[in-house]
């Protein structure tokens, strides 16, 4: 099974810099797909963005962006001019070939005012 | 949002006792998916069904099963709930946008408790 690892269990930034989560994953697979979910305090999980793993072109969103290396096996997400309603939970997650989801264990965002 | 319900929202429980949980969806999606949420492991994989009366086991099936009689409704049942089957437990539908994502979109949650 592919395995998804998020270092980062917890990360701040100050209102309005930038900032960047980590996600690194393990597959043998060729074509698949990422994405990241925000996961706020009311417990809904909302789609931020996703990237197909034979695109180069790094996939953008606002002021969501991602850097994608897939030779590295990593797959970042940056949040530019943070704002307070970013504050969540973060999850990464990887579909494989066969539609299974993967999903990290997450890093929890605090912004500073 | 994908008209996605879960029913009930909040539930306490007792060891040893039933309980099922319900989704709804308003949208004829054919894929549906039950997922567990708990600290330190992100989201596992329960169960899933790909259509009425297709399903199929997830990483983590043990003590669950599920049941699809008609495309809008997807329910999991514990059979007999354990301390260790306390968590938040997330419904999910296979999405259309197309492009070949196949991205989740989730229903709000059940958190279960069970004493």
């Amino acid at each position: 099974a592919q395995t998804v690892t998020q270092s980062q269990p917890e990360m701040s930034v100050q209102e309005a810099e930038t900032v960047t989560l980590s996600c690194t994953y393990d597959t043998s697979e060729s074509d698949y797909y990422l994405f990241w979910y925000k996961q706020p305090p009311s417990r809904q999980m909302i789609l931020v963005i996703r990237q197909e793993a034979y695109k180069q072109q790094n996939a953008t969103e606002n002021r969501f962006s991602v850097n994608f290396q897939k030779a590295a096996k990593s797959f970042s997400l940056k949040i530019s001019d943070s704002q307070l309603g970013d504050a969540a939970m973060y999850f990464c997650a990887y579909r494989s070939a066969g539609n299974q989801f993967y999903f990290g264990t997450g890093t929890s965002l605090t912004v500073i005012p | 949002d994908a008209g996605i319900t879960q029913s009930p929202r909040h539930k306490v429980t007792e060891t040893g006792t039933p309980v099922t949980l319900r989704c709804h969806q308003t949208e004829n999606h054919r894929y549906m998916y039950w997922y567990r949420q708990d600290p330190g492991h992100g989201l596992r994989l329960i169960h899933y069904s790909y259509g009425v009366k297709d399903t199929d086991k997830g990483e983590v099936s043990d003590g669950y099963s599920v049941s699809r009689s008609k495309t809008e409704d997807f329910l999991l049942t514990l059979e007999s709930a354990t301390s260790s089957q306390t968590s938040v437990y997330f419904c999910a539908i296979r999405g259309t946008s197309g492009g070949g994502f196949y991205e989740q979109y989730f229903g709000p949650g059940t958190r279960l408790t069970v004493t």
